[in-house]
């Protein structure tokens, strides 16, 4: 299984757009890269799901290079409810279930 | 459907009793999953199910703890002789067979406590 590693921790200011870099050198093939958001004393909420190049939804963007080595998260315009542990998984839903470990994430914090 | 739930939210118990949590996953989900999630650290995968088969489980679960999912609908997750380093948040989630999908409900969590 693909190990993933992030930093531990970000600051940044509301209304700044952050990115929340992943780094997976062993990703396989048929791995989907997965990002998702935890707030304390919740469960993790999914943000977005990427196989290659980028990916854009209502509330971030993923892009993942060439090479699949990495990835990053871009969350733009964030605001004092974007504070959250962010997590990057890369697995498969068909092979590893629910197998891919979350690590410990990256914990925003965003300062008014 | 108002997504994954857990029963309780909070669990407080003595060292060497037994618990049991109730996960109710949303309705058309056939996948069902089992995390453990201590402070400062991610959730750490336990098991899941499809359908009502137990398809794997991790080396985390030690034989103190049982899940089953018996009609396939929602399941239980049995701690016995519980232990200090039990204590922790208990999270379950759900998902759909889908071709590339990842995304994993997740229900609030029960958090246990062992004193």
């Amino acid at each position: 299984l693909a190990k993933t590693t992030q930093p531990i921790s970000m600051d940044s200011y509301e209304g700044q757009e952050v990115n929340i870099t992943c780094s997976h050198n062993n990703i396989a093939t048929n791995d989907y890269i997965t990002w998702y958001q935890q707030f304390p004393s919740q469960g993790p909420r999914f943000i977005i799901q990427g196989y290659k190049t980028k990916v854009t939804n209502e509330v971030a963007s993923l892009f993942i290079p060439a090479d699949r080595k990495s990835s990053t998260l871009s969350l733009p315009r964030v605001s004092l409810s974007d504070t959250a542990v962010y997590y990057c998984l890369v697995g498969t839903h068909l092979d590893n279930a629910g197998k891919s470990t979350f690590g410990d994430g990256t914990t925003l914090t965003v300062k008014p | 459907d108002t997504g994954v739930s857990q029963d309780p939210r909070h669990k407080i118990t003595k060292r060497g009793q037994n618990v049991t949590f109730r996960c109710d996953p949303i309705s058309e989900h056939n996948r069902l999953y089992w995390y453990r999630q201590t402070l400062g650290q991610g959730p750490e995968f336990l098991t899941y199910f499809q359908n009502e088969a137990q398809l794997e489980k991790s080396r985390l679960l030690s034989d103190r703890f049982s899940a089953e999912r018996p009609k396939g609908s929602f399941s239980t997750l049995e701690i016995q002789r519980t232990e200090q380093g039990d204590s922790a948040m208990y999270l379950c989630a759900s998902s759909s067979r889908q071709d590339h999908s990842y995304e994993q409900y997740f229900g609030p969590g029960t958090r246990l406590t062992v004193t």
